[in-house]
């Protein structure tokens, strides 16, 4: 198994330009999530998906956009790059509620800058 | 979720025990205690989790006291590449309150030779 899977791994964006940031996991995982770390920070949660076609806003959700149409892939689309979206963005997935012992797996993030 | 303290900074030699404290006086009956770990430039890593037992697994021991009110993650023999920061994080045992998570600063572990 691979795990979470992002891409890409670093990407410089301009002000105003748009991009998606992928996210897959092979794991089988019904929770998907989408988090944020700036520099000396803890997490962020931008938004998350107990399943396809559901997705819901986490704490920080202003300027993003999530679609979950299979289990495996949840991608984060930034519309409009803006200086203060540059952080490290990290995906993560957990197993769904028949399972008890559910902790994240996490993917190795993606540096974006934004200039 | 019950909120947790952590000292922002520990040392600690190769070969010797790591043991890294977290306070969540506000934990309640149903709220589980979280570990994961933070390598830098990469994603959290889970490490172990519990309720009022003490855990071990390959990577840690977990020790609650017994009020539940703080907890002591224990690395038997820290080397080099557990130098990390360590989150503790409480959360109610349902796979739907991971969204719920409270990610502070952790405690940034630094393992010297």
């Amino acid at each position: 198994n691979a795990g979470v899977t992002q891409t890409p791994k670093f990407r410089i964006l301009k002000i105003g330009q748009s991009m998606t940031l992928q996210c897959a996991q092979d794991m089988n995982h019904n929770y998907m999530y989408w988090y944020r770390q700036d520099p000396g920070m803890g997490l962020k949660l931008i938004y998350y998906s107990v399943g396809a076609g559901i997705t819901d806003k986490g704490e920080v959700p202003n300027g993003y956009n999530v679609s979950r149409s299979t289990t495996e892939d949840f991608p984060l689309r930034l519309e409009l790059a803006a200086p203060s979206q540059t952080s490290v963005y990290f995906c993560a997935s957990s197993p769904g509620l028949s399972s008890y012992n559910s902790p994240l797996h996490f993917g190795n993030g993606t540096r974006l800058t934004v200039t | 979720d019950a909120k947790t303290t952590q000292p922002p900074s520990m040392d600690c030699a190769e070969g010797r025990a790591a043991n890294l404290p977290c306070n969540h006086s506000t934990i309640s009956g149903n709220e589980y205690v979280y570990w994961y770990r933070q390598i830098h430039s990469q994603g959290p890593q889970y490490i172990i989790h519990g309720l009022k037992n003490n855990e071990t697994n390959e990577m840690a021991s977990l020790i609650i006291t017994e009020d539940r009110k703080s907890s002591t993650l224990i690395l038997p023999h820290a080397t080099l590449r557990d130098t990390a920061v360590y989150y503790c994080i409480v959360r109610v045992e349902h796979a739907g309150n991971n969204r719920k998570l409270i990610w502070g600063l952790g405690t940034s572990l630094a393992v010297n030779p």
